[in-house]
């Protein structure tokens, strides 16, 4: 039961250019949605976050949009660098207790 | 703030040995979290812990694996009769009270089962 879906296992953009990660989920219960980025060997790193009342949190380069009527949210990042290229994930809090439950990913590949 | 801490960064065992982790939460980080992270996948919750108490285990946290959080600091993870299918990334998270809903990563300990 995969409450949280990334249906892009990858994507490859321009630097300079948009990127658009997407994601999908099930339970319309989430309070928060949250984007993390991976690099390899290190742990999850937070980029921004998003409240279940709201549809759009912009941060630097980086807005997340929310649509909860399609239970869809994207991450939209402008411009697109090198040093962006990384696995991005799409996480929901869950309950009291505030645990997180992550898609499965997208990598993010930027070419100069 | 030296972030979260996580120790050993790599272990390997063979199967049928125990094992320990180590996790290290941000000070004064009152909520800690263990997660088990397999290739391809995302992050999948194991359990949760407020100041020393446990309150949440995840379905995939078998009668092999036990966590501790004794003095709400420090938590270890043990995993007793370690098999092949125990092999991934234990990552280990804090966050506080305050406003924002974000937890902190550690480096996770990727563990191999021979």
């Amino acid at each position: 039961d995969q409450q949280v879906k990334q249906n892009s296992p990858s994507l490859s953009v321009q630097e300079g250019r948009i990127s658009i990660l997407n994601c999908d989920y099930t339970n319309s219960m989430f309070d928060y949605f949250l984007w993390y980025k991976k690099y390899p060997a290190e742990g999850p790193t937070f980029l921004i976050s998003i409240s279940s009342i709201k549809d759009k949190n912009e941060d630097g380069r980086f807005t997340v949009f929310l649509n909860k009527s399609a239970k869809h949210l994207s991450l939209h990042i402008v411009p697109s660098q090198p040093g962006d290229s990384a696995v991005y994930f799409c996480a929901a809090l869950s309950g009291n207790t505030g645990k997180l439950i992550f898609g499965q990913g997208t990598t993010l590949q930027v070419k100069p | 703030d030296t972030g979260v801490s996580q120790d050993p960064r790599h272990k390997i065992t063979k199967r049928g040995q125990n094992v320990t982790f180590r996790c290290d939460p941000i000070s004064e980080h009152n909520r800690l979290y263990w997660y088990r992270q397999t290739l391809g996948q995302g992050p999948e919750f194991l359990t949760y812990f407020q100041n020393e108490a446990q309150l949440e285990k995840s379905r995939l946290l078998s009668d092999r694996f036990s966590a501790e959080r004794p003095k709400g600091s420090f938590s270890t993870l043990e995993i007793q009769r370690t098999e092949q299918g125990d092999s991934a990334m234990y990552l280990c998270a804090s966050t506080g009270q305050g406003p924002g809903v974000e937890q902190f990563f550690g480096p996770g300990t990727r563990l191999t089962v021979l």
